[in-house]
């Protein structure tokens, strides 16, 4: 039971790099998501996709790019990284946006 | 766009006393769930909740969603260490998600 998988764990950049966060479901769920969580701020909204070849902009994505070419992956794209991307990163899925979604364990990145 | 208040932020209590976190929003939503995330992990599903006045247990876990569709409480009883992490609450709309900014627990034995 893979569930949702996000890959790397740990990531260290430079300022101005850019990365593709990979994140995968076998659940054939529609509705997959990423989010960003900072320290005292819960969880925020990047980008969302609610099937594929289906993208739409959560509360922040200024800095980031999705595409969602097949139902089962969603990966997340920082074109050229700042420190301010400087966070933990979570993929999600779900049956559709009212049902409770399922979350990997993250991806931990730090821009220097 | 709507506010989403989570309280308390952080909470230090000792095992076996009862928990008590909430959450209230600025507009009426139709569906409530609440999450906990263990250190290094990613939250997991405790309890969703769907109808104004419902009250769903888990457990030792007991959620409301309040009446007025603004609020829902989280209820932890005789609390144990494994009880420790962060608790969100989480407000599905359309296809957007907010999260409280969560009730961190720690739990002395």
């Amino acid at each position: 039971n893979a569930g949702v998988t996000q890959t790397p764990k740990f990531q260290v950049l430079k300022t101005g790099q850019s990365m593709t966060l990979q994140c995968a479901q076998d659940m054939n769920h529609e509705y997959m998501s990423w989010y960003r969580q900072d320290p005292g701020m819960g969880l925020r909204l990047i980008h969302y996709s609610v099937g594929a070849g289906i993208t739409d902009q959560g509360e922040v994505p200024n800095g980031y790019n999705v595409s969602r070419s097949t139902t089962e992956d969603f990966p997340l794209r920082l074109l050229s990284a700042a420190p301010s991307q400087t966070s933990v990163y979570f993929c999600a899925s779900s049956r559709g946006i009212n049902q409770p979604q399922h979350f990997g364990d993250g991806t931990r990145l730090s821009i220097l | 766009g709507q506010q989403l208040n989570q309280s308390p932020q952080s909470m230090f209590i000792q095992e076996g006393e009862d928990v008590s976190m909430n959450c209230t929003s600025s507009s009426i939503f139709n569906t409530w769930l609440w999450y906990k995330q263990d250190p290094g992990e990613g939250p997991v599903l405790l309890i969703a909740l769907y109808k104004a006045g419902e009250l769903t247990s888990n457990g030792r876990l007991t959620a409301q969603f309040g009446i007025t569709r603004k609020d829902s409480f989280l209820n932890i009883s005789a609390s144990i260490p494994s009880d420790v992490g962060i608790y969100f609450c989480a407000l599905p709309n359309n296809n957007d998600m907010r999260f409280g900014a969560g009730t961190r627990l720690t739990v002395k034995p």
